[in-house]
């Protein structure tokens, strides 16, 4: 079974400070790998999404890498803003599959 | 599009009680999920309908939980009767597979509390 784990579970940094968000997963027979960010009360909104062929999606101030075969997968975030502060939660599917496994998120703020 | 639209946003009930949460997925999409998370398990996968169809229900707790998708543009969970520890937020997703990767959108989810 599938284990997928966050850590930190919670982090504090003041504003401008980059933002590095780990995440780990336990079976490397992954198909892909999704980070998701999750406002309070409001459902998740995807933000990058890393096949497993690939090593590394950008899109804006945001940055994840993928290394599949250690079980790891990187989200950083350059020139944090308040703006950022949120649960980020990454997500593997095990193949082409639907069946995402999530991590239980890190809880990100930043300070103005 | 307005994106996935659930209803309601909150709901409190009274043990024993039915409860009904209901989804419109974005139009378009083939495939809808319904998770549920709680502070304990986080994120789980409880049913996944393909097509309207249901294609894995493996992660239904309980004959107490079912739901139904009567056509592409609406779906229905319903937990009967109702169980304090089925309190948790229940998000509604969808997505448009046509093989490879799809980014699932999720609605806002409902908050469901049973006394």
């Amino acid at each position: 079974k599938q284990e997928v784990t966050q850590i930190p579970a919670a982090l504090s940094v003041p504003e401008g400070e980059n933002l590095v968000l780990n995440c780990s997963f336990t079976d490397s027979a992954i198909y892909n790998l999704q980070w998701f960010r999750q406002d309070p009360g409001k459902g998740l909104t995807s933000l990058l999404l890393i096949q497993s062929s690939q090593r590394e999606q950008t899109s804006g101030r945001l940055n994840a890498s993928l290394d599949k075969s250690s079980g790891r997968s990187t989200l950083y975030i350059a020139a944090s803003q308040p703006g950022d502060s949120a649960t980020y939660l990454c997500a593997v599917s095990p193949s082409n599959d639907y069946k995402l496994s999530f991590g239980a998120g890190t809880t990100v703020t930043v300070r103005a | 599009d307005a994106g996935v639209i659930q209803s309601p946003r909150h709901e409190v009930t009274e043990m024993g009680q039915e409860v009904t949460l209901r989804c419109k997925p974005i139009s378009g999409h083939n495939s809808l999920f319904w998770y549920r998370q709680t502070m304990m398990r986080g994120l789980e996968l409880l049913i996944y309908f393909n097509n309207n169809v249901p294609i894995d229900d493996s992660g239904m707790p309980e004959d107490r939980f079912s739901a139904k998708m009567p056509n592409a543009s609406f779906s229905t969970l319903k937990i009967q009767p109702s169980e304090p520890r089925d309190s948790a937020v229940y998000f509604c997703a969808s997505s448009l597979r046509i093989g490879g990767a799809s980014v699932e959108y999720f609605g806002p989810g409902t908050r469901l509390t049973v006394l």
